[in-house]
């Protein structure tokens, strides 16, 4: 079936340097993808979307880069900070009634 | 503003116990979603209401009921407890016109 995988399980950054952390999806009629950041004890927060007709969005330090033609998200996260220590999960969208299949998340830590 | 509540925030069941969990929004967002998240896992959707009195099954519905109350309110119910079952839930809601749903803080089960 469709899966929304992720290349790293776990990543471990230097505070002040980019991350970036990758998510492959499955499924190319996939027209929204999101990533969230989980706190250990706390609910997903959501941090930055993309849709399918784009190819790369940026936020506050956080950018989404699409790469349709191999199925492939990557979050980047610019100055990683201590607080940006999380599990990440990416997740896409390819049907109506917003139903998101979520990948296996990636733990970020970041060493002061 | 709270966004999305759940409660309780934690639970002990022995199987074949009964509960409901409960979810409320003040987003007055169409749509809200029920998901288990497993350890090391992403979140699976269990169930989804895309508006108010209307209720679909998500990836993984067995074992569980579901009632959207009102606008506000989605509740999840355990007819009978199984260790399978121990997990967290977590409440989502996404408003009309947009694709990015907000997550409640979660509730921990443990069904023994």
């Amino acid at each position: 079936g469709e899966s929304v995988g992720l290349h790293l399980p776990t990543l471990s950054v230097q505070e002040g340097d980019n991350s970036i952390i990758n998510c492959a999806y499955s499924n190319s009629a996939s027209d929204y993808f999101i990533w969230y950041k989980q706190e250990s004890g706390k609910g997903p927060q959501f941090i930055i979307d993309i849709r399918s007709n784009m190819d790369k969005r940026q936020g506050q330090r956080v950018t989404v880069l699409l790469n349709k033609t191999v199925k492939h998200l990557s979050l980047q996260i610019a100055a990683t900070q201590p607080g940006d220590s999380a599990v990440y999960f990416c997740a896409e969208q390819y049907n109506q009634g917003g139903k998101l299949i979520f990948g296996q998340g990636t733990e970020l830590s970041v060493k002061p | 503003n709270a966004g999305v509540t759940q409660t309780p925030k934690f639970q002990v069941l022995k199987t074949g116990q009964s509960m409901t969990l409960q979810c409320a929004q003040d987003m007055n967002h169409n749509s809200m979603y029920w998901y288990r998240q497993d350890p090391g896992m992403g979140l699976r959707l269990i169930y989804y209401s895309a508006s108010e009195g209307t209720t679909d099954k998500g990836e993984v519905p067995n074992g569980y009921n579901v009632s959207r109350l009102n606008k506000r309110e989605f509740s999840l119910r355990l007819e009978s407890a199984a260790p399978s079952q121990t997990s967290v839930y977590f409440c989502a809601a996404r408003g009309s016109g947009t694709d990015t749903q907000y997550f409640g803080p979660g509730t921990r089960l443990t069904v023994l």
